[in-house]
C-alpha cells in the first residue's frame, strides 16, 4: 500500500495571503495523484487531478504542482470560501487507491 | 449537471447487514466506473469499493477491510449503484459516499471526479 504523508496538520493563513500544501507519496505514483477539498458537513470536491489539471468549474487560484513522490497544492490567495480541509490521493497504484490524513487551512 | 443521491443509510446492530444505494443523474451511468469511500467521524477518507463499467467486465474490488463482507453492484437501467454491506461491525460506522471514477486514458487509471453528499450508517448495539 501505497501511504500519503501530508503536511503541515493544519495551517493558519490570513485572508489574502497564499497557501502551500505539501503531500509526499511512500513510493513514486507518477503524476496520478488528485486534490479533494472538503468543508465542514459537505461531501469532499475534486480540485486537481494529474497532479496539476484543475477539475471543472475550480478557480485559476488553485495550482497543483510536482509528479514521483512530492507533490504541492498552493492557493494563491486565499479567499474566506477556501479554509476548509484538504486531501491529496494517489490512484496510480489502483485499486488500492489511498488518501493522505489531510491539511486543515484555518484562519489567522 | 452531474448527481449522486446515496441513501439507505442508518443505525444497525453488529452483525446486521444494510444495503446502500447511489442514484446517478446528469451523466451516461453505464459509461463510467463508481466507487464508494467513506469517513468515519472526524476522521480521513478511506477508499471502499469499486465497480468498472460493463465495458471493461463490470468487474469488482474491494478494500481489505471490508472484502468478504461487501458487495458492489450496478444497475444501469436504472442508473443505480449499491453498497451490500454484511456482517457489519463497529468501526464501519461511518459516512458512505458514492463517487464517479472516470478512466484516465492510455494510463488507464481512475480518480474520483463527483461525489454524493453521503449517508451516515452507524454500527452500534
Amino acid at each position: 500500500e501505497i501511504v500519503m504523508t501530508q503536511s503541515p496538520a493544519t495551517l493558519s493563513v490570513s485572508p489574502g495571503e497564499r497557501a502551500t500544501l505539501s503531500c509526499r507519496a511512500s513510493q513514486s505514483v507518477s503524476s496520478n495523484l488528485a486534490w479533494y477539498q472538503q468543508k465542514p458537513g459537505q461531501a469532499p470536491r475534486l480540485l486537481i487531478y494529474g497532479a496539476s489539471t484543475r477539475a471543472t468549474g475550480i478557480p485559476a487560484r488553485f495550482s497543483g504542482s510536482g509528479s514521483g513522490t512530492e507533490f504541492t497544492l498552493t492557493i494563491s490567495s486565499l479567499q474566506s470560501e477556501d479554509f476548509a480541509v484538504y486531501y491529496c490521493q494517489q490512484y496510480n497504484n489502483w485499486p488500492l487507491w489511498t488518501f493522505g490524513q489531510g491539511t486543515k487551512v484555518e484562519i489567522k | 449537471e452531474v448527481q449522486l443521491v446515496e441513501s439507505g443509510g442508518g443505525l444497525v446492530q453488529p452483525g446486521r447487514s444494510l444495503r446502500l444505494s447511489c442514484t446517478a443523474s446528469g451523466f451516461t451511468f453505464g459509461d463510467y466506473a463508481m466507487s464508494w469511500v467513506r469517513q468515519a467521524p472526524g476522521k480521513g477518507l478511506e477508499w471502499v469499493g469499486f465497480i468498472r463499467s460493463k465495458a471493461y467486465g463490470g468487474t469488482t474490488e474491494y478494500a481489505a477491510s471490508v472484502k468478504g463482507r461487501f458487495t458492489i453492484s450496478r444497475d444501469d437501467s436504472k442508473s443505480i449503484a449499491y453498497l451490500q454491506m454484511n456482517s457489519l461491525k463497529t468501526e464501519d460506522t461511518a459516512v458512505y459516499y458514492c463517487t464517479r471514477a472516470p478512466r484516465v486514458v492510455p494510463a488507464a487509471k481512475y480518480y474520483f471526479d463527483y461525489w454524493g453528499q453521503g449517508t451516515l450508517v452507524t454500527v452500534s448495539s
